[in-house]
């Protein structure tokens, strides 16, 4: 397909699990971003990858979230000891670019992340 | 605290009504951007503003950024029940590292 892919489209796991949430962005796009949305809230800014590196981890909020971009294209969330209050929907977007320009995100459909 | 205060948080009106959303902040932004969430999606953008005073229309939708660009607003003319969804503002302003920030979002149901 033409969009950013998100697998899976839901997960529900226990408290205390590894879990790994998958990002496949728009071909071509250097750009990807991870957010996150309570229920209620607006998307919030978890990690931002340029290519391979992560340019930005500053919302990540403790060193159990761990997100990594190998080959600048799939991307893979991974959050360790999970507990009920990072249930949420996880969302991924890509662009073309970041700082400096004007082209837009555009989101997947998320993955709603349910802990048990 | 939101960075950016969306208002209302929820409006239910009949269709062919008209509306408007609010976006509010303390900060300047260098861009606000509007977007349509429908549930088990994701954003869909709507329009990108830049300059302050700036208009933007598509279709019935019409969009404004204020003078201060510190501000924005969302008015729907003539609401359909297609335009339901949740409504979100965000931008991207110096004072939070050009990360792309959003607010609550805005519940619009149209009812026909």
């Amino acid at each position: 397909g033409a969009g950013v892919s998100q697998t899976p489209s839901n997960k529900v796991t226990e408290k205390g699990k590894y879990v790994e949430l998958r990002c496949d962005p728009i071909s071509g796009h250097t750009a990807l971003y991870w957010y996150r949305q309570s229920l209620g809230q607006g998307p919030e800014f978890l990690i931002y990858f340029q290519g391979t590196g992560a340019a930005d981890d500053s919302g990540l909020p403790n060193d159990r979230f761990f997100a990594v971009r190998p080959e600048g294209s799939v991307s893979t969330l991974k959050i360790q000891r999970t507990e009920r209050g990072d249930s949420a929907v996880y969302l991924c977007a890509s662009s073309l670019c970041w700082r400096g320009c004007n082209q837009p995100q555009h989101f997947g459909d998320g993955t709603r992340l349910s802990i048990l | 605290t939101q960075l950016l205060e969306q208002s209302p948080q929820f409006l239910s009106i009949q269709e062919g009504e008209n509306l408007t959303v609010y976006c509010n902040s303390s900060s300047v932004f260098s861009s606000l951007q509007w977007y349509r969430q429908e549930p088990g999606e994701g954003p869909v953008l709507l329009v990108t503003v830049v300059t302050g005073g700036e208009v933007k229309k598509l279709k019935r939708l019409t969009f404004q950024f204020g003078d201060a660009r510190k501000d924005s607003s969302l008015h729907i003319t003539a609401a359909q029940p297609g335009d339901t969804g949740l409504y979100l503002c965000a931008g991207v302003s110096r004072e939070y590292g050009n990360k792309l920030v959003f607010g609550a979002g805005t519940i619009l149901r149209v009812k026909s």
